[in-house]
């Protein structure tokens, strides 16, 4: 049973293009995150979601929505999308925001944009 | 100003050998907390260790502890016995923050164990 599952794992779209990677959990966490992990390894934290409210929202372009239905899930929609939003994007859950067990990640999606 | 340095973009440690990856950090908060992840080539984000600003005693989890020095704000991971499965990227992390929302990571060192 995976914990927290990501789908896509690979994305490969043209500049321009409207796409959607969707995030689920299925810990029973209260808080789900989104980040982006660039060429250099760095990792950037994007969204912050506790109990389907917004917590944090990093500086990322309005190009960026996440979406919330539940707890369990923290969708990510990308609209028209550049050649620099090429990376990986993970989602993550935690049982709350100042949990001691750090974060459950998702396997990442690779997104590539050409 | 970087909330998380990690000073060693990469390490070498030959098999069975301990090693110790560095990290330190800045927060003007009293109460956060400190953890390591691995992600080896496949890239999966995996968490090794946590270590509370308020605990007293270092954290250890199998072979992996963590060093924690308050006055110094340095939090090094130490592995023993190092095996060619260690290989990987490790990242030092720092949440903080009233409510814990601020999670960062550092820019991550990559070991490489020698055979």
């Amino acid at each position: 049973d995976t914990a927290v599952s990501q789908t896509p794992k690979y994305l490969v779209t043209q500049m321009g293009n409207d796409k959607s990677i969707k995030c689920e959990q299925n810990l029973g966490h209260d808080t789900m995150y989104w980040y982006k992990q660039d060429s250099k390894k760095f990792l950037k934290i994007m969204f912050s979601y506790n109990n389907k409210e917004l917590i944090i929202n990093e500086t990322v372009p309005n190009r960026f929505s996440p979406k919330s239905p539940d707890k369990a899930h923290l969708n990510l929609h990308i609209n028209s999308l550049e050649l620099g939003d090429s990376a990986v994007y993970f989602c993550a859950s935690s049982q709350s925001l100042d949990s001691n067990y750090g974060y459950t990640f998702g396997s990442g999606t690779r997104l590539t944009v050409v | 100003a970087q909330k998380i340095t990690q000073t060693q973009p990469g390490m070498f440690v030959q098999e069975k050998e301990a090693v110790t990856l560095d990290c330190t950090y800045d927060t003007s908060d009293q109460s956060y907390g400190l953890f390591w992840y691995k992600q080896p080539s496949s890239g999966e984000m995996i968490f090794l260790i946590y270590q509370g600003s308020y605990d007293e005693q270092n954290a250890t989890e199998g072979r992996y502890s963590l060093n924690f020095q308050k006055a110094r704000k340095s939090a090094n991971l130490v592995i023993s016995a190092s095996q060619l499965g260690d290989s990987a990227m490790y990242f030092c992390a720092m949440r903080e923050g009233v409510y814990g929302q601020n999670f960062v990571f550092g820019p991550g060192t990559r070991l490489s164990v020698l055979p």
